[in-house]
């Protein structure tokens, strides 16, 4: 059964701070990787999808990295700002099958 | 291109009584999935259909949760009765099996308080 765990659980940053988010997942037979941010009381943001047969994506500040054969993935913030704050999850799947999230990483940048 | 649209955003009930939730997903996505998100939780699969059809249903606790998708395109989720541990916000995505990326897009979701 798939489980998928992120570290930390929550994390506190001045502004302008670069940092990672830590992602590890039982079962390296995955298809996709998501990466996305949920801001308070609203629904998920899509912000980064990795392939199995890919190693990273970036978008703007953002870089995701993905070690399919250790079951681990990383999201790379840059220059951290306070508008970067919300909840960060991440979540695979097998082609074409429901995701599988962990509990996330609630983030607060402060200025 | 819209995007994945819910109805309503909150709504509270009191236990025992029921209640309904609607999506419309991204026009042209044939995959259709129900989250049930718990605070301080990530979303876990309640359903999933392929076109009006059910795929996985496993984890749809069916003594009181239904789910259906008419014409493969809306859907509905109903709750009878609800649960006070049914408070939760249940999330609509939706995904297209063009260029094989499968990438789900979800909504705005609706937010469930039972008192």
């Amino acid at each position: 059964k798939q489980e998928v765990t992120q570290i930390p659980a929550a994390l506190s940053v001045p502004e302008g701070e670069n940092l990672v988010l830590n992602c590890s997942f039982t079962d390296s037979a995955i298809y996709n990787l998501q990466w996305f941010r949920q801001d308070p009381g609203k629904g998920l943001t899509s912000l980064l999808l990795i392939q199995s047969s890919q190693r990273e994506q970036t978008s703007g500040r953002l870089n995701a990295s993905l070690d399919k054969s250790s079951g681990r993935s990383t999201l790379y913030i840059a220059a951290s700002q306070p508008g970067d704050s919300a909840t960060y999850l991440c979540a695979v799947n097998q082609a074409g099958t429901a995701l599988i999230f962990g509990k996330g990483t609630t983030l607060s940048v402060s200025s | 291109e819209a995007g994945v649209a819910q109805s309503p955003r909150y709504k509270i009930i009191e236990k025992r009584q029921s209640v309904a939730f609607w999506c419309n997903p991204i026009s042209g996505h044939a995959t259709l999935y129900w989250y049930q998100q718990i605070l301080g939780q990530g979303p876990k699969l309640l359903i999933q259909f392929q076109n009006n059809g059910v795929v996985d249903d496993s984890q749809l606790p069916k003594d009181r949760f239904s789910a259906e998708r008419l014409k493969g395109v809306d859907s509905t989720l109903k709750i009878q009765p609800a649960k006070l541990e049914d408070s939760a916000v249940y999330l609509c995505a939706s995904s297209s099996r063009d260029r094989t990326v499968y990438e789900q897009y979800f909504g705005p979701g609706t937010r469930l308080t039972v008192t």
